[in-house]
């Protein structure tokens, strides 16, 4: 089966780093997308990668190792509105979406 | 721009009864896909459209029915609510040859 596992909730203090790990095991692999979405309010995209590496956009990151099946995503200088959920997804073999249930960050002053 | 609206926001339905819930996007995409969220778990794909007049099955289609008449609009219709199909339902956009979807609001449907 098709599998994509984060953790359920995080917590982090404002101005720090916080690491949001992923991994995953589907049916071929076409892109891993990683979306934020706050309580209440639609998912918005936050970043693509397909090749392995580090794909940097301000104070968001986000890494890819294929042959581990792994991702990360990273955010810096942490602000409380990026308290949110972060959903990790992989377009498979046919080129759809399988999604994560989602991390939960809570940040704290 | 209004990018992708859905309707109703909100909706508490007696079991039984049909419910379309609409998906409007201005954005030309041809790609339109309905998502069903409920806690833990991922968003989980209802049915999807790749073009205009085209439509495929998702995870979870059981219950759900989708028609795709032209590019702009993607109505959902439950034919006869069940109480698990309380949840919240995403519609969302894309152009095929890419991954970034652009979802609509949400909409809030509680079946008793």
């Amino acid at each position: 089966g098709q599998n994509i596992d984060q953790p359920t909730e995080m917590t982090a203090t404002e101005g720090a780093i916080v690491q949001i790990n992923c991994t995953y095991q589907t049916s071929g692999f076409n892109g891993l997308f990683w979306y934020q979405q706050h309580a209440g309010e639609a998912p918005t995209f936050l970043s693509y990668n397909v090749l392995d590496g580090l794909e940097e956009k301000g104070r968001f990151s986000s890494f890819l190792s294929r042959s581990k099946g792994y991702s990360y995503l990273l955010l810096k200088e942490l602000q409380m509105k990026d308290s949110a959920s972060y959903l990790c997804a992989v377009r498979d073999s046919n080129y759809q979406l399988i999604w994560g249930a989602g991390t939960k960050l809570i940040i704290k002053p | 721009i209004a990018g992708i609206t859905q309707a109703p926001t909100s909706q508490i339905l007696a079991a039984g009864r049909r419910m379309t819930l609409r998906c409007t996007q201005d954005m030309r995409h041809n790609a339109m896909y309905w998502y069903r969220q409920d806690l833990g778990l991922g968003l989980r794909l209802i049915h999807y459209s790749n073009t205009a007049g085209t439509t495929g099955k998702g995870e979870v289609p059981d219950g759900y029915s989708v028609s795709r008449a032209n590019t702009d609009d993607f109505p959902l219709t439950l034919a006869s609510a069940v109480p698990s199909q309380t949840s919240v339902y995403f519609c969302a956009s894309g152009r095929s040859n890419t991954g970034e979807l652009f979802f609509g609001e949400g909409s809030r449907l509680t079946v008793l």
